[in-house]
């Protein structure tokens, strides 16, 4: 079984501060993680993704995520938030293997971006 | 090139009715995942087809299904509509199933 927690509903930052955004991830096997982004009435778009390979991955816009096992964590940052980045963003999991298109969600994390 | 095209952008529909939603994914992807978005339940996932065949499925009622076509299109029916089937559909493509996924802007259903 898998699921994903995102520690924080909401996060408010100044633009210009840097964005934390938490998520930890409970999998059985090896997973492949993501973060999506979804701007209002809008789809998800896909930020970044680890699938095994480095553990610290580079995305779209500037953000970036470090995988630690050791942690069950992924968490994204972003050195500088910019007014564009008040969005909602989601942490998912897909295990490796047959479960697939199967993607777990987290519940969300609402970034507010104040001038 | 061109992304995923999820039609009809927003949908209302009465109380018993049918619904049918289309998803065009990106040129090349065989796997198409749909997605259920509401306030309460977040996403949750529905079922996922590849080369016309489910290979995965979700825990939702018998009433919502779909299927996938030769040209990797897929629709998602749900029957004798709810209430609470109000929601954001959300399509996903992918090459393969395991990677990536490529969403479209989604179906917004409306139940009154």
């Amino acid at each position: 079984a898998q699921s994903v927690t995102q520690l924080d509903s909401h996060v408010s930052v100044s633009e210009g501060t840097p964005v934390l955004l938490r998520c930890n991830y409970s999998s059985s096997y090896s997973p492949s993680l993501f973060w999506y982004v979804q701007h209002p009435n809008k789809g998800l778009q896909l930020l970044l993704k680890y699938t095994s390979a480095a553990t610290l991955v580079k995305g779209i816009n500037g953000f970036e995520a470090e995988f630690k096992k050791s942690e069950t964590s992924f968490h994204l940052t972003k050195p500088s938030a910019h007014m564009s980045d008040a969005a909602e963003y989601f942490c998912v999991v897909s295990p490796l293997g047959t479960s697939y298109g199967k993607l777990t969600f987290g519940q969300g994390t609402i970034l507010t971006v104040h001038p | 090139k061109a992304g995923v095209t999820q039609t009809p952008r927003y949908l209302i529909k009465t109380r018993g009715q049918q619904v049918t939603l289309s998803c065009s994914p990106i040129s090349g992807h065989r796997s198409v995942s749909w997605y259920q978005q509401t306030p309460g339940q977040g996403l949750q996932f529905l079922f996922e087809y590849f080369s016309e065949t489910q290979r995965n499925k979700g825990n939702f009622p018998g009433r919502f299904s779909g299927r996938q076509f030769s040209n990797s299109r897929s629709e998602m029916n749900v029957s004798t509509l709810e209430l609470g089937d109000s929601a954001l559909y959300l399509c996903a493509s992918s090459l393969e199933g395991g990677g990536g996924y490529t969403f479209g802007s989604g179906t917004r259903l409306t139940v009154v």
